[in-house]
């Protein structure tokens, strides 16, 4: 059971980067998705989760209108859209299934975005 | 936002102490509090789900208490691989934050 995340990397500010998490072992389906960010030396922030069919999805503030998270459980992906980035966007974005009881239960490795002329 | 604050921030502890972190949330999250431990470069590992619960595979020397606004997690007999920055976070309430972390380090 575990996530790999890919689409990371050196974007310029205002640039866009899409981000993918793929699961495997499990049925994405059955599960609230999340991206959890952390900035470097710092701590952890869920910046978006999708419901299990997709129907809700919600943000943190400081990246309304500019991220946006999705899903294909038919190919057990997650993605997470993120446009017009910032330098404070700069983390590593985990993705994590969300439990029951709200506790983020299964986490990918990481990949790194870098916003940065 | 619900704001959980840990203490301490950061500290220092020799193989076989018992050690203590504490989380506080600015509002009762009844007992929906989860514990994290990660190492460098890697990813969160979650501890327990609600307040007392372990997670299968974690040592029985981890122990986690408490209910409403406050919350600790005590480490008995502390061994190397217990170095890392364990963080709280509340499940009771969206958007479920964590705590600022605390980096134990082993002497």
């Amino acid at each position: 059971v575990y996530l790999v995340e890919s689409g990371g990397g050196l974007v310029q500010p205002g640039g866009s980067l899409r981000l993918s998490c793929a699961a495997s072992g499990f049925n994405i389906s059955t599960s609230r998705m999340t991206w959890v960010r952390q900035a470097p030396g710092k701590g952890l922030e869920c910046v978006a989760k999708v419901k299990e069919d997709g129907s809700e999805k919600h943000y943190v503030d400081s990246v309304k209108g500019r991220f946006s998270i999705s899903r294909d459980n038919a190919k057990n992906l997650v993605y997470l859209q993120l446009n017009t980035l910032r330098a404070g966007d700069t983390a590593m974005y985990f993705c994590a299934t969300l439990g029951d009881l709200g506790a983020f239960d299964i986490w990918g490795q990481g990949t790194l975005v870098t916003v940065s002329s | 936002d619900i704001q959980m604050t840990q203490s301490p921030s950061s500290l220092s502890a020799s193989v076989g102490d018992r050690v203590t972190i504490t989380c506080r949330a600015s509002q009762s999250v009844n007992d929906f509090l989860h514990w994290y431990q990660q190492k460098p470069g890697r990813a969160p590992n979650l501890l327990n789900d609600l307040t007392c619960n372990l997670q299968t595979g974690v040592p029985s020397r981890f122990s986690a208490c408490g209910s409403g606004t406050d919350f600790s997690l005590t480490i008995s007999g502390l061994r190397p691989d217990d170095f890392g920055t364990y963080y709280c976070q509340q499940g009771f309430s969206p958007p479920y934050t964590f705590g600022l972390g605390t980096i134990l380090e082993i002497k």
